[in-house]
């Protein structure tokens, strides 16, 4: 079965500083790989997605994830951060007819 | 082009009772899917609505259940509501049920039960 994980509930960097949020996931087949920003009391909203092709995939508002095979991974960065990036961040893997499974989710601080 | 909208935006309502959410999905979507997103957690898939069928189904008990209407729009009806059903409800729609299709989410509807 698919499922994901995402490696640190809360991270916290200073404003212009690099964005690492860390994501693995497992799948028995190959799988399409979404990250997606909740900001408070909002729904979800779709950053980027990997499906086939370009292992680097860019994103909005200056996101960008690689796609590692050997390494089961979709790592989310972004070069500097600004304090608008303030959010919680979801990784996500679609299985078989467009379901997506999450992970629990990583909160991004913003520290100016 | 008018995004996912979801009724009512928040909700109270006790132990035992019924509630009915209501999701209108994004022009051209014929593919509506539910999540259940408690405190703290990642959203959780609860079922998939495509063409009116229901196409999938996750780990909730049969009390959850739904519609999807020929415009596509789609209901989420929980009977005997408890506690730990206070959560966020999260409607996504999609142009139809390719692995590699967005998923377009609306704002959700709080509920809390007391």
């Amino acid at each position: 079965a698919q499922s994901v994980t995402q490696l640190g509930s809360h991270v916290s960097v200073s404003e212009g500083a690099l964005v690492l949020l860390r994501c693995n996931y497992s799948s028995s087949v190959p799988p399409y790989l979404f990250w997606y920003v909740q900001y408070p009391n909002q729904g979800l909203q779709l950053l980027l997605k990997y499906t086939t092709g370009a292992t680097l995939v860019k994103g909005i508002n200056g996101f960008e994830a690689e796609f590692k095979k050997s390494e089961t991974s979709f790592h989310l960065t972004k070069p500097s951060a600004h304090m608008s990036d303030a959010a919680e961040y979801f990784c996500a893997v679609s299985v078989r007819g467009n379901k997506l499974v999450f992970g629990a989710g990583t909160i991004l601080r913003v520290k100016s | 082009e008018t995004g996912v909208t979801q009724s009512p935006t928040h909700l109270i309502k006790t132990r035992g009772q019924q509630v009915t959410l209501r999701c209108s999905s994004q022009s051209g979507h014929n593919t509506v899917s539910w999540y259940q997103q408690a405190l703290g957690q990642g959203p959780q898939f609860i079922f998939q609505y495509y063409r009116e069928e229901e196409n999938g189904r996750g780990n909730f008990p049969p009390r959850f259940s739904g519609l999807q209407f020929p415009n596509y729009s789609s209901e989420l009806n929980v009977n005997a509501l408890e506690l730990d059903d206070s959560a966020l409800y999260l409607c996504a729609s999609s142009l139809d049920q390719g692995e590699h299709n967005e998923q377009f989410f609306g704002p959700g509807t709080r509920l809390t039960v007391l």
